[in-house]
């Protein structure tokens, strides 16, 4: 079967460090993908990893352990607007570019 | 440079009428994808396009729905006698057809059957 999972919900504060975790079981693997969400408007595209280890991209970085099915996004320098929902995807095996989503971890920054 | 398109944004019918929800993908992507979102729920992906091809339709349930992305024009998913449990945001997202194939979404269009 295909399972992902995040937490619902998380709080931090404005300039602080948060961590996003996900796991995932999924017949096939070919990426893993995160996207922001704000509500009532569309994915954006965060990061990609395919390959174990971090990516770093500005204030966000993912990680990726394929051997552990697990990945999370650090967001750095936390700003209000970064209050959203944060989708983790993965890509599946095989001649398909589906994503798999997880149901999103709605993230609030507070002052 | 565009982004993916959609249209409409919002869409109202009543039980048992059409609807047709339009996608334009961005400019130099040849794949699309169908996605549905119900209300505190994640992304379902529904279907999987390129030009006049259904590549993947695993996720489109089996009576009333259809997907085609013509050779011209946008994409289209078709919603037959539309029930109240079709309500929800459909997003249209578009890749290229090579490297990481990294999905661009649409702005989404909310359907509500009343």
């Amino acid at each position: 079967g295909q399972n992902i999972d995040q937490p619902t919900e998380m709080t931090a504060t404005e300039g602080a460090i948060v961590q996003i975790n996900c796991t995932y079981q999924t017949s096939g693997f070919n990426g893993l993908f995160w996207y922001q969400q704000h509500a009532g408007e569309a994915p954006t595209f965060l990061s990609y990893n395919v390959l174990d280890g971090l990516e770093e991209k500005g204030r966000f970085s993912s990680f990726l352990s394929r051997s552990k099915g697990y990945s999370y996004l650090l967001l750095k320098e936390l700003q209000m607007k970064d209050s959203a929902s944060y989708l983790c995807a993965v890509r599946g095996g095989g001649a398909t570019n589906k994503l798999i989503f997880g149901t999103g971890t709605l993230l609030a920054v507070q002052p | 440079n565009a982004g993916v398109m959609q249209n409409p944004r919002h869409l109202v019918r009543r039980r048992g009428q059409e609807a047709r929800l339009r996608c334009s993908p961005m400019k130099g992507h040849s794949h699309v994808y169908w996605y549905r979102q119900l209300p505190e729920e994640g992304l379902k992906f529904m279907v999987y396009l390129q030009k006049e091809n259904i590549i993947d339709e695993s996720g489109m349930p089996k009576e009333r729905f259809s997907a085609e992305f013509p050779k011209e024009g946008p994409s289209i998913l078709r919603i037959q006698q539309v029930v109240r449990g079709d309500s929800a945001a459909y997003f249209c997202a578009s890749s290229t057809g090579t490297g990481v194939h990294e999905q661009y979404f649409g702005p989404g269009t909310r359907l509500t059957v009343t």
